[in-house]
């Protein structure tokens, strides 16, 4: 497996800022993900984050709401914006590495309030 | 649109029972099938994961999958109150190296 980190782990922000969440990994992998799990409820793919392009969306998600860099392959960020209280979810990323298919492994998470 | 099913539970056990937690899922041609554990506040760990029909054991889990069926279940043999945890199974979801989660299925054990 890898070792995932997240900043911030949790964090209260007011509504129409936005929240930039970072994650690292401590080897290079090929695929990162963004998922978010509101309250109580299961995780919902938000993109896959492509190293020198542009992320790959789900429906129902859109770059201007939720904007992702990957400048290398071990580092990846996603930025909430324009918050609203719908926003208060977990975040998470998770990693899949190279030669092991479709098996995933997730950060610690990022718990966001919006007031 | 790829589904998967589980029954949210909540699933109460005894502890030193086994607890047997059930899957299905929509698209016949997955091919990776994956069972996360995720303890209250804390992230999915992944404990075990499948790609052929059978049965694969690994200390006191066993993942069985029926591709026929489109089932997947996970065993607990010798179930610890540590269990006590939701589970998730996931599936491929094709050609991007994602997964669809199902919702999860509560566990508790009781001591």
């Amino acid at each position: 497996s890898a070792v995932i980190s997240q900043k911030p782990s949790r964090d209260i922000c007011q509504r129409g800022t936005s929240l930039t969440i970072q994650c690292q990994v401590d080897s290079q992998v090929t695929m990162m993900f963004w998922y978010r799990q509101q309250p109580g409820q299961s995780l919902t793919l938000i993109a896959t984050a492509n190293q020198g392009s542009e992320a790959t969306y789900e429906s129902g998600f859109v770059i201007d709401k939720f904007p992702i860099s990957r400048p290398n392959l071990t580092f990846s960020t996603l930025t909430v914006s324009n918050l609203s209280p719908e926003d208060s979810s977990i975040y998470l990323c998770s990693v899949g590495l190279s030669g092991s298919s479709y098996e995933q492994y997730f950060g610690p998470g990022t718990r966001l309030t919006v007031t | 649109q790829k589904e998967v099913e589980q029954n949210s539970g909540p699933l109460s056990v005894p502890e030193g029972a086994i607890a047997s937690l059930n899957c299905t899922y929509s698209d016949r041609g997955s091919q990776s099938f994956f069972w996360y554990r995720q303890y209250s506040g804390k992230s999915p760990e992944l404990i075990m994961f499948i790609y052929s029909n059978g049965d694969k054991e690994d200390g006191r889990f066993t993942a069985q999958l029926n591709k026929a069926s489109q089932y997947v279940s996970l065993l607990i043999r010798d179930s610890q109150p540590s269990d006590s945890a939701t589970y998730l199974c996931a599936v491929d979801g094709g050609s991007q190296g994602n997964l669809i989660f199902g919702k999860g299925t509560k566990l508790s054990v009781k001591p």
